[in-house]
């Protein structure tokens, strides 16, 4: 099983900054099944990067996927106070089995 | 875009069981794989398992293998989830998802690369 370690645990900015969100693999995965999703307390997860760096249906340019192999990233620039969320990233392999990273708190202060 | 409507709240006793139904509209049923995914409170998400309609046998996580059930009655759109000998750790949301209409970021096997729709989630609360 590929395990996915996002760091920070929790991350505290301000309105217009930019978050850098870190999704590392145990092993390599391709970037077309790397995804990311959001999720605001008490709702389901909403997806907002898939294949690694395409932004979902009506999801902003502020949100951008990169990276491949084991590092990939999802930063969020010009941040606004809606963008508080846990932001997961998520893998699938072909058993089929997919897994979540833990998520990363945002905080906009 | 397909919606995923689930079925309500329910408490349960330990050592029993649990059935969440997933009604979808708005798109095609049948060929599309639906999975289950479980939130414990705090918690991350842990996939249970899915199902494609058409198929209709579903393939499980290790974790919940022995205790998970996915079926999938394409009279109604409607998929279920039930998980037996429950206990007060699966207290949790559990989510019904979907992935993308067409082929793009599908796998060999039918099951989707990522989740682009999701139900609305159903709170199963084990207690005594």
């Amino acid at each position: 099983e590929i395990v996915l370690t996002q760091s920070p645990g929790t991350l505290s900015l301000s309105p217009g900054e930019r978050a850098t969100l870190s999704c590392r693999a145990s092993q390599s995965v391709k970037s077309r099944s790397l995804a990311w999703h959001q999720q605001k307390p008490g709702q389901a997860p909403r997806l907002l990067i898939y294949g690694a760096s395409n932004r979902a249906t009506g999801i902003p340019d502020r949100f951008s996927g990169s990276g491949s192999g084991t590092d990939f990233t999802l930063t969020i620039s010009r941040l606004e106070p809606e963008d508080s969320a846990v932001y997961f990233c998520q893998q699938y392999d072909d058993s089929p089995m997919y897994t979540f990273g833990r998520g990363t708190k945002l905080e906009i202060k | 875009q397909v919606q995923l409507v689930q079925s309500g709240a329910e408490v349960k006793k330990p050592g029993s069981s649990v059935k969440v139904s997933c009604k979808a509209s708005g798109g095609t049923f049948n060929t599309y794989c639906i999975s289950w995914v479980r939130q414990a409170p705090g918690q991350g998400l842990e996939w249970m398992g899915g199902i494609i309609p058409l198929f209709g046998t579903a393939d499980y996580a290790q974790k919940f293998q022995d205790r998970v059930t996915i079926t999938a009655d394409e009279s109604t759109s409607t998929t279920y989830m039930e998980l037996s000998s429950l206990k007060a750790e699966d207290t949790a949301v559990f989510y019904c998802a979907r992935g993308p209409v067409g082929t793009d970021f599908y796998d060999t096997n039918g099951y989707p690369v990522y989740f682009n729709s999701w139900g609305q989630g159903t709170l199963v609360t084990v207690s005594s």
